[in-house]
């Protein structure tokens, strides 16, 4: 199957510092990508949806200024957030949606944000 | 809004039997997917199986096989010859097919299914 990587699979960061997340696709164009937040034991919450090119589209709740995402090509997204906070910490993931009769969608490794 | 609703939290299963998962969902459409993702400690999230609404026979994929019930809208996860490996949560995920590639996936709350040696 195609293969999504994240970059970094953990940070630490002080809090009020910003952080870049990088979502890559390694084999495939992928014209819509996804960001979601998990905490502990519970379900993945989409936070935005982003189109190559174009801005994100975020959920109901989401702030566009904390959470910013770029896709500025076909195989990369990322998303910073921004002047951090403890509250920020959790557990992020990416996912790319593979141009197909069935538009699959794969998911990255993760990313583990511990904000101090 | 389509809704997706995992009502067992934890599930044991014995090492080489058989479990079942529930899923249930509500949609007023009539083309659609839906999904199971095994999300192991690691926690990469694995697609499992995959349903399409449109076929009316069940999926299945070496040792997980699903119940499709579209009338009932259920849609129940049977994992046979249970593995060590298969402990993981497990989510339920509905996506519409009218949307195309911006179609966004609904996730249940999820299972955490334990093995026993």
């Amino acid at each position: 199957g195609a293969v999504v990587s994240q970059h970094p699979s953990w940070v630490i960061c002080k809090s009020g510092t910003s952080v870049k997340i990088e979502c890559r696709s390694l084999d495939f164009q992928a014209t819509t990508m996804f960001w979601y937040r998990q905490f502990p034991k519970q379900s993945l919450m989409l936070m935005a949806t982003s189109n190559e090119g174009s801005k994100a589209t975020y959920e109901q709740g989401v702030e566009k200024d904390k959470f910013l995402i770029n896709h500025a090509s076909l195989t990369l997204s990322t998303l910073t957030v921004t002047s951090a906070h403890p509250e920020d910490s959790s557990f992020y993931i990416c996912s790319a949606r593979q141009t197909s009769s069935y538009n699959e969608q794969f998911f990255g490794p993760g990313t583990r944000l511990t904000v101090l | 809004a389509q809704t997706v609703t995992q009502s067992q939290p934890e599930m044991s299963v014995q090492e080489a039997e058989t479990v079942t998962l529930s899923c249930t969902y509500d949609t007023s459409e009539s083309d659609y997917y839906l999904f199971w993702y095994k999300q192991p400690p690691s926690r990469q999230m694995i697609l499992v199986i995959r349903q399409e609404a449109y076929k009316q026979q069940n999926a299945t994929e070496n040792r997980f096989s699903v119940n499709f019930q579209k009338a009932a809208k259920s849609f129940s996860l049977k994992i046979s010859d249970s593995q060590l490996g298969d402990a993981a949560m497990y989510f339920c995920a509905y996506r519409s097919a009218l949307r195309g590639a911006n179609s966004k996936l609904t996730f249940g709350k999820g299972i955490t299914l334990s093995v026993r040696p």
